[in-house]
């Protein structure tokens, strides 16, 4: 399966941007790019997933880069609420639809 | 729509005994994901029913765990025998396609003394 890597912990002020980053060079063509996010003792939470375009949701927006190694996960306005674990998983066929959850990054927003 | 249901949310068993955790998945869902999450440690994939079959259970241990999912009631992770190393906390997702957006349940945070 392959492989994502993300910053172990971030830190944002409360209402500032975050952009939370993973590179994933090993990702094949038909790989969709996730993101999951964990609040302390509850169980994942979608966010937003994508292919290969930018993609916009009411919580927040998928960057991907031109060669799909790289995607950033952006936080228009960070809140209290934000402060979670959060997941970049790829997923492909042959996976069957289950995921595979790294470490993550671990987001710390300050009020 | 009520979410993913699993219950019980804590269970507290000795070494030996069974530990039995229910999901309950999202109306019209016939997919269901189980995971564990040892403390400090991310999310790994257990097993994967659809309705009656169990699909895909190359991360389940070989002895102990089963899981099943019927067509009709909630879907059951089974561990006999428990042992301290079982302490985790247990969640699913269900999704109402193979590929699809997985919703997960709270967990069931199961502890062996």
């Amino acid at each position: 399966d392959a492989k994502t890597t993300q910053p172990n912990s971030m830190e944002s002020n409360e209402e500032e941007p975050v952009h939370l980053p993973c590179n994933h060079s090993t990702i094949s063509g038909t790989d969709y790019i996730h993101w999951y996010r964990q609040l302390p003792s509850q169980g994942p939470e979608y966010v937003i997933h994508g292919l290969t375009s930018n993609v916009n949701n009411r919580m927040a927006s998928l960057a991907i880069a031109e060669d799909r190694k790289s995607s950033t996960l952006i936080l228009h306005r960070a809140t209290l609420r934000d402060a979670a674990v959060y997941y970049c998983i790829l997923s492909r066929g042959s996976t069957l639809g289950r995921l595979y959850f790294g470490r993550g990054t671990q987001l710390t927003v300050w009020p | 729509n009520a979410g993913v249901m699993q219950n019980p949310r804590h269970l507290v068993r000795r070494r030996g005994q069974e530990a039995r955790l229910r999901c309950s998945p999202m109306k019209g869902h016939s997919h269901v994901y189980w995971y564990r999450q040892l403390p400090e440690e991310g999310l790994k994939f257990m097993v994967y029913l659809q309705k009656e079959n169990i699909i895909d259970e190359s991360g389940m241990p070989k002895e102990r765990f089963s899981a099943e999912f019927p067509k009709e009631g909630p879907s059951i992770l089974r561990i006999q025998q428990v042992v301290r190393g079982d302490s985790a906390a247990y969640f699913c997702a269900s999704s109402p396609f193979r590929d699809g957006e997985q919703f997960f349940g709270p967990g069931t945070r199961l502890t062996v003394l």
